[in-house]
């Protein structure tokens, strides 16, 4: 089945700065791949998401970029605030109708 | 936007107690729910995927007899620990997804399940 790997495990950074969350998936069936902040005692929140079919996708601070080749994706966030600190997971779907898989997630500490 | 709704939000009760959860899509049809557990500080692992008049598929080490999933309709799934002890102590979190390609799971509010 689906493996995802997630690093870092935690990060922190200045306001300002920016920080970048890597995964790596296993299956090359693997066609979307979404990230998630989670509150604490929260549900997770979809923040953004790309599909197999683009290498990069934007909203605002917020980016996601896909190697299909390489089998990673990356979330950059940009002119982080502290309102941006939380955990984040990114996950993998194989085909439509399957569960997404989760990375152990990181915790993102923005300090002011 | 899909809403699910997951109830109850937080039970406490006592070892040997079988505790039901419930988890349902409010304004769509859901033919697929999955069940997640998280415990504090990891990940959301995947318990099961439950399809509307089937039986559920659970995960490599997810006792099925202990866990027991009903997916009765297109909008309501239930979770039900049977005979919960402290180490069934955890946060359960359900999704639901419609029919259909490049659909998104949506999340409910999640159980936090407290065993004494």
């Amino acid at each position: 089945g689906e493996n995802v790997e997630q690093h870092p495990s935690t990060l922190s950074v200045q306001e300002g700065d920016s920080a970048v969350i890597k995964c790596t998936y296993s299956d090359s069936a693997s066609n979307y791949f979404p990230w998630y902040k989670q509150e604490l005692g929260k549900r997770p929140q979809l923040i953004i998401d790309i599909r197999s079919n683009v290498g990069e996708k934007k909203d605002q601070r917020i980016a996601v970029t896909l190697n299909k080749t390489a089998k990673h994706f990356s979330l950059h966030i940009t002119e982080t605030q502290p309102e941006d600190s939380a955990v984040y997971f990114c996950a993998a779907r194989n085909q439509a109708g399957t569960a997404l898989i989760f990375g152990k997630g990181t915790t993102l500490s923005v300090s002011s | 936007g899909a809403v699910v709704s997951q109830h109850p939000s937080w039970v406490i009760c006592k070892s040997g107690t079988s505790v039901k959860i419930e988890c349902r899509s409010l304004d769509f049809q859901a033919t697929t729910m999955f069940w997640y557990r998280q415990f504090p500080k990891q990940s959301l692992m995947l318990m099961a995927t439950s399809n509307e008049g089937s039986k559920a598929t659970y995960e490599q080490g997810v006792e099925k007899d202990k866990f027991l999933i009903n997916h009765a309709s297109l909008t309501l799934s239930t979770l039900t620990v049977t005979s919960a002890h402290p180490e069934d102590s955890s946060f359960y979190i359900c999704s639901a997804m419609q029919q259909g390609p490049n659909q998104p799971q949506h999340f409910g509010d999640g159980t936090r399940l407290s065993i004494l």
